[in-house]
């Protein structure tokens, strides 16, 4: 089936810092890609739509400039935390889809992100 | 927008019973109808998923039942096993826009 690998799985980083997660597709070419925020016994919450080579789709209520979406190649998108605070604290997961065939979404294993 | 529901919020049921786990969606449009699996600090699995052209999918103990006219979609797993405790996420998708419902955590009591 196919693979998506997200990196870092923890990041324990000083508030102010900026952190950046990648989200690959290891065996497919995702033309989309998504990132979602978890919090604890909650549902996922869609922060942005990623599509290759154009600016990223931002939900209602989340900042584009603090989340930057950064959608280079067929097989990576990267979500960058910039000056990360302890509310951003968080899990994050990306997911992408796979081209040709619509609908269907690979999550990646998302990652723990605590601010202090 | 979409919106989906998911009910119960919880559900514990004995080993070997079955669980039922019940979405509804308010858009017509919507196609297609993923359900995933969440075993705490790890990704969502896709579990079953159904379309709008069928009614009813199965996977051994896993079914997933569509009424569109009602536009509610079940999952049904049965002679659950303590394996199965997770959290489950239904979802109502059209395109490349997906919407999760709250999520069910579900207890297989031994």
């Amino acid at each position: 089936g196919a693979v998506v690998s997200q990196h870092p799985s923890w990041v324990i980083c000083k508030s102010g810092t900026s952190v950046k997660i990648e989200c690959r597709s290891l065996d497919f070419q995702a033309t989309t890609m998504f990132w979602y925020r978890q919090f604890p016994k909650q549902s996922l919450m869609l922060m942005a739509t990623s599509n290759e080579g154009s600016k990223a789709t931002y939900e209602q209520g989340v900042e584009k400039d603090k989340f930057l979406i950064n959608h280079a190649s067929l097989t990576l998108s990267t979500l960058t935390v910039t000056s990360a605070h302890p509310e951003d604290s968080s899990f994050y997961i990306c997911s992408a889809q796979r081209g040709g065939l619509v609908n269907i979404q690979y999550f990646g294993a998302g990652t723990r992100l605590s601010v202090l | 927008g979409e919106n989906v529901e998911q009910h119960p919020s919880t559900l514990s049921v004995q080993e070997g019973d079955s669980a039922v786990i019940k979405c509804t969606y308010s858009d017509s449009a919507s196609n297609y109808f993923p359900w995933y699996k969440q075993e705490l600090g790890k990704r969502p699995q896709l579990i079953i998923d159904i379309r709008s052209n069928v009614g009813e999918k199965k996977d051994q103990r896993i079914a997933v039942t569509l009424n569109k006219t009602a536009k509610h979609f079940s999952l049904h797993i049965t002679e659950t096993q303590p394996e199965d405790s997770a959290v489950y996420f239904c979802a109502a998708s059209l395109g490349n826009q997906f919407y999760f419902g709250t999520g069910t955590s579900l207890t297989v009591i031994p």
